[in-house]
C-alpha cells in the first residue's frame, strides 16, 4: 500500500540557518509528491510539487525539493530560515488523484 | 480569487450529538474533498466528489457520516451521532478537475471537540 513516511515528528532550528526536513514515500510505480505547510489555524498551503523531469524542485517561499528515486526520498529544504516559516509541514503522494500525507513534521524557529 | 470557504470553524459538541460543516469551493472547481485530521497526524480522505457524484468514499464511515454536494457547488459533511474519536479538524479541498497532479486547495477547516 501506498505510503509516506516523515521520521522526525518536531524540527528546531535557529533563524537564518539551513534546514531539511525528510519524506521518505512507498510507491508502486512513478510517485507525484509534494510539500505542504499549515501555520496555526489555517489550511494546507501547497509549497511544491514534483510529477516528473528535474528531480530538484523550486517552491513558494524559497522552498526546494529533492526528489531521490533510489532512496525512496523526497527531502525539502531551505537555505536560511525565517522566523515565519514556523508551521507544520507535510509531505504527500498522490494515489488513485487523491493524496496520502504523512503526520508531518512541526517545526520551530529559535530567534 | 476567493479561496475555499468553510463554516463553522470551531464546534462543541457532546458524545452522540449530530454536528454538520459547511464548504464552499473554489468557484469553477469539479472536485471537493473532505478530509479529517486528528491531532498528530497528517489529513486522511474521507470523501471525493467530481460535481455532484461520489469518487471515492472508500474511508468514510458510513454508519455515521454522510456527505452531499447537491447542485455539484457547496458541500455538507454530517456527522450523525459524533463519538469521542471524531474529535479533529475537518478540512475540505477543491481542484478544476479529477485527474492526476492537479494542485489541490484547503480552506481553514472546522475544528471538532467531541465531549
Amino acid at each position: 500500500a501506498q505510503s509516506v513516511t516523515q521520521p522526525d515528528i518536531h524540527i528546531t532550528v535557529s533563524e537564518g540557518a539551513s534546514l531539511e526536513l525528510r519524506c521518505n514515500y512507498s510507491y508502486g510505480a512513478t510517485p507525484y509528491l509534494f510539500w505542504y505547510v499549515q501555520s496555526p489555524g489555517q489550511g494546507l498551503q501547497l509549497l511544491l510539487k514534483y510529477f516528473s523531469g528535474d528531480t530538484l524542485v523550486q517552491g513558494i517561499k524559497g522552498f526546494e525539493a529533492e526528489f531521490k528515486r533510489s532512496q525512496s526520498s523526497f527531502n525539502l529544504r531551505k537555505p536560511s530560515v525565517h522566523w515565519s516559516d514556523a508551521a507544520e509541514y507535510f509531505c504527500a503522494v498522490e494515489s488513485s488523484y487523491k493524496l496520502i500525507f504523512g503526520s508531518g513534521t512541526r517545526l520551530l524557529v529559535r530567534p | 480569487e476567493a479561496g475555499v470557504a468553510q463554516s463553522p470553524r470551531y464546534k462543541i459538541i457532546e458524545k452522540r450529538q449530530s454536528v454538520a460543516f459547511w464548504c464552499n469551493p473554489i468557484s469553477g472547481h469539479a472536485t471537493l474533498y473532505w478530509y479529517q485530521q486528528i491531532l498528530g497526524q497528517g489529513p486522511k480522505l474521507l470523501i471525493q466528489f467530481q460535481n455532484n457524484g461520489v469518487v471515492d468514499d472508500s474511508q468514510l464511515p458510513k454508519d455515521r457520516f454522510s456527505a452531499e454536494r447537491l447542485k455539484g457547488v457547496d458541500s455538507t459533511l454530517k456527522i450523525q451521532p459524533a463519538k469521542l474519536e471524531d474529535s479533529a479538524v475537518y478540512l475540505c479541498a477543491s481542484s478544476p478537475r479529477t485527474e492526476t497532479q492537479e494542485t489541490q486547495y484547503f480552506g481553514p477547516g472546522t475544528r471538532l471537540l467531541v465531549l
